[in-house]
């Protein structure tokens, strides 16, 4: 029973369209995270909910909105997709905000590729 | 502004012998340190974690230094074997607005039979 899940594994798509990835976890944990590994390999934060409240918005183009519904599910809905929105993005969990000796637990990851 | 560093893309290591992950830290605000293992295809997976307050955390074949001074920390693997053949990345955490946590860019180990 995967612990953090993310749906599709695989999404390809057209610049100008709209799509969402979506993110539930069964651990229990509060915090839930949106990261993006860019093409230098990079894992940078974009989102973080605690307890469905956003607690950590980075710079990221309003094109992209997280949506929280319960402390366990969190969607990233994407608007008028770009070239430079290729990525692979990666949903994760933990419990508590930030990462103490734990760490996150992370999804599998969705790799977009706008063409 | 890469506030943390893994200078090396890859290291290659024979089976048996220690491999050494080394990464480098800009922001002394930061409190916690972790090392990730990511295979293709999936998602990093937690591997160890030091506090700033100490210098040394084993877990089996895996230790992690930290020089707080050098801000730098490294990891080390003992035995090396195959299975561990990933993407390491290392990553750091603080009370640096709302506990983000930094990661490296990762370092690719190949371990060899």
């Amino acid at each position: 029973d995967t612990a953090v899940s993310q749906t599709p594994k695989y999404l390809v798509t057209q610049m100008g369209n709209d799509k969402s990835i979506k993110c539930e976890q069964n651990l229990g944990h509060d915090t839930m995270y949106w990261y993006k590994q860019d093409s230098k390999k990079f894992l940078k934060i974009m989102f973080s909910y605690n307890n469905k409240e956003l607690i950590i918005n980075e710079t990221v183009p309003n094109r992209f909105s997280p949506k929280s519904p319960d402390k366990a599910h969190l969607n990233l809905h994407i608007n008028s997709l770009e070239l430079g929105d290729s990525a692979v993005y990666f949903c994760a969990s933990s419990q508590g905000v930030g990462q103490r000796s734990g760490g996150y637990t992370f999804g599998s990851g969705t790799r977009l590729t706008v063409v | 502004d890469q506030q943390v560093k893994q200078n090396s893309p890859s290291l290659s290591v024979q089976e048996g012998r220690i491999s050494i992950l080394n990464c480098d830290y800009t922001n002394s605000m930061f409190d916690y340190f972790l090392w990730y293992k990511k295979y293709p295809a999936e998602g990093p997976t937690f591997l160890i974690s030091i506090s700033s307050i100490k210098d040394k955390n084993e877990d089996g074949r895996f230790t992690v230094f930290l020089n707080k001074s050098a801000k730098h920390l490294s990891l080390h693997i003992v035995p090396s074997q195959p299975g561990d053949s990933a993407v390491y990345f290392c990553a750091a955490s603080g009370n640096t607005g709302g506990f983000k946590t930094i990661f490296g860019a990762g370092t690719r180990l190949f371990v060899k039979a």
